[in-house]
């Protein structure tokens, strides 16, 4: 079956440390989307790519950090520069430009980051 | 920038109607989208409409749009504790930078025995 899959479910991070969230999709999307989720803040942006190589910042890209080697992969790195990790992230894909409006976006399960 | 509002929460009486309402600016909307988040997992894509659609309905679930008023609902008909989630509306429009779209902040439905 075709979808998108995060990993790890949980990740814990000790403060100072990076740590890196997996994003993979076999969609044959061309677009993926990044996701920080807080409560009562809805979804907001991290980071976004339509294209292998290229990527671009979302509303709170600060700390954060991606890449985009493969069109099937796009992880990405919390730093120790960010500094209230906490949260729940979510990875998304779309299909090429014309298409993702009609099908909007797939989404995998997400990852629960904690910094302990 | 672009923006789409809905209330935060909204609790109904099990197997009573839910109605999850939703405002959004951008006057160029091509296609308006709800989303369903249950806990500790990721957003399903529940129904979309086109612009140029009044209503579109599907099984329990029942869209409306209002284009004029820029207001989107959903209604959830025999609402049951498996319907309890939170509740994102979105939006899509070519005006949109590099084809984004644009989530509200969700609505949580709490249903009540």
């Amino acid at each position: 079956d075709g979808g998108i899959t995060q990993s790890p479910k949980y990740l814990f991070r000790k403060e100072g440390q990076n740590v890196t969230l997996s994003c993979e999709q076999n969609l044959n999307h061309d677009a993926m989307y990044w996701y920080r989720q807080d409560p009562g803040q809805g979804l907001r942006l991290i980071y976004y790519s339509q294209i292998v190589n290229d990527f671009q910042k979302g509303d709170i890209a600060e700390g954060y950090s991606v890449s985009r080697e493969k069109k099937e992969s796009f992880p990405l790195t919390v730093t120790s520069a960010q500094k209230n990790p906490t949260a729940f992230y979510l990875c998304a894909s779309s299909p090429d430009r014309g298409t993702s409006l009609r099908y909007g976006y797939t989404f995998g399960s997400g990852t629960r980051l904690t910094v302990v | 920038g672009e923006d789409v509002e809905q209330s935060l929460f909204l609790s109904v009486r099990e197997g009573d109607s839910s109605v999850i309402n939703c405002t959004y600016t951008d006057s160029s909307s091509t296609y308006l989208y709800w989303y369903k988040q249950e806990p500790g997992a990721g957003l399903q894509l529940l129904t979309y409409i086109f612009s140029n659609m009044d209503m579109k309905q599907d099984q329990r679930l029942t869209v409306l749009l209002n284009k004029k008023d820029k207001h989107l609902s959903l209604r959830i008909a025999d609402t049951q504790t498996g319907d309890s989630a939170i509740y994102f509306c979105a939006e899509s429009s070519p005006m949109n930078r590099d084809d984004k779209i644009i989530f509200g902040k969700g609505t949580r439905l709490h249903i009540l025995p």
